[in-house]
């Protein structure tokens, strides 16, 4: 059965730097989104894209972050200039649009900001 | 804003029981709801959809309802078994949105 898959699993960073998150969707999905997940909180969603561009996104998806679709697989998460408040695991999702509505989630990026 | 609650938080059961774990929602203009799990240190997995016009989807020994109009959820939960030990995590899909929200999760342990 086909996965979203994400890479690294783990990244420790320090505060200031810029990181980038990346994930291979499922083939033919067609949205495609970001959450995190601050340790013992809820599932907070970060950004959507579609098309191309991006279709929605959250108060917490300020200027340092940024989304893209660089070459038609991979989706990727850049956040410019950590903060410690990013430390978080961050979950990549997709759907295939229409009728099919179910959100596949990966595993996950736990990223560590010192 | 839609805020999802899910009661309880923990719950812990012997093998063999059934259990019912409980999602709310403050704003019935949902499009659809999906009941996940999610295991320690890890990613969500899907386990039911519900659209706004269903009432309820069954997979397995999963059953989940959905009453849009009193903003409520159930999974039911037949036979648990140690396995199905994870946190359940409910999510709705606010009409005109693409964005789940998301509940507060119920972590369950079934006990052999």
């Amino acid at each position: 059965e086909p996965e979203v898959t994400q890479t690294p699993s783990h990244q420790v960073t320090q505060m200031g730097q810029e990181v980038i998150l990346r994930c291979v969707p499922i083939s033919n999905h067609l949205y495609f989104y970001w959450y995190r997940q601050i340790l013992g909180q809820k599932v907070e969603f970060l950004v959507s894209f579609y098309n191309n561009e991006i279709s929605e996104k959250s108060e917490i998806f300020d200027d340092q972050f940024s989304v893209e679709r660089p070459d038609g697989s991979n989706f990727t998460l850049k956040i410019r200039s950590t903060k410690l408040e990013d430390s978080a695991m961050y979950f990549c999702a997709g759907r295939y649009g229409g009728a099919l509505e179910t959100q596949y989630f990966g595993p996950g990026t736990r990223l560590l900001v010192l | 804003k839609q805020e999802v609650t899910q009661i309880p938080a923990a719950l812990s059961v012997p093998e063999g029981e059934n259990l019912v774990l409980n999602c709310s929602f403050t704003d019935s203009a949902i499009y659809n709801l999906q009941w996940f799990r999610q295991d320690p240190g890890k990613g969500l997995t899907s386990l039911l959809l519900i659209q706004s016009s269903q009432r309820e989807q069954t997979s397995g020994r999963l059953n989940a309802s959905l009453d849009k109009s009193s903003g409520r959820s159930t999974l039911y939960i037949a036979a648990s078994q140690p396995g199905d030990s994870a946190t359940y995590l409910c999510a709705v899909r606010i009409s005109g949105f693409q964005k789940l929200v998301f509940g507060t999760g119920t972590r369950l342990l079934v006990s052999p």
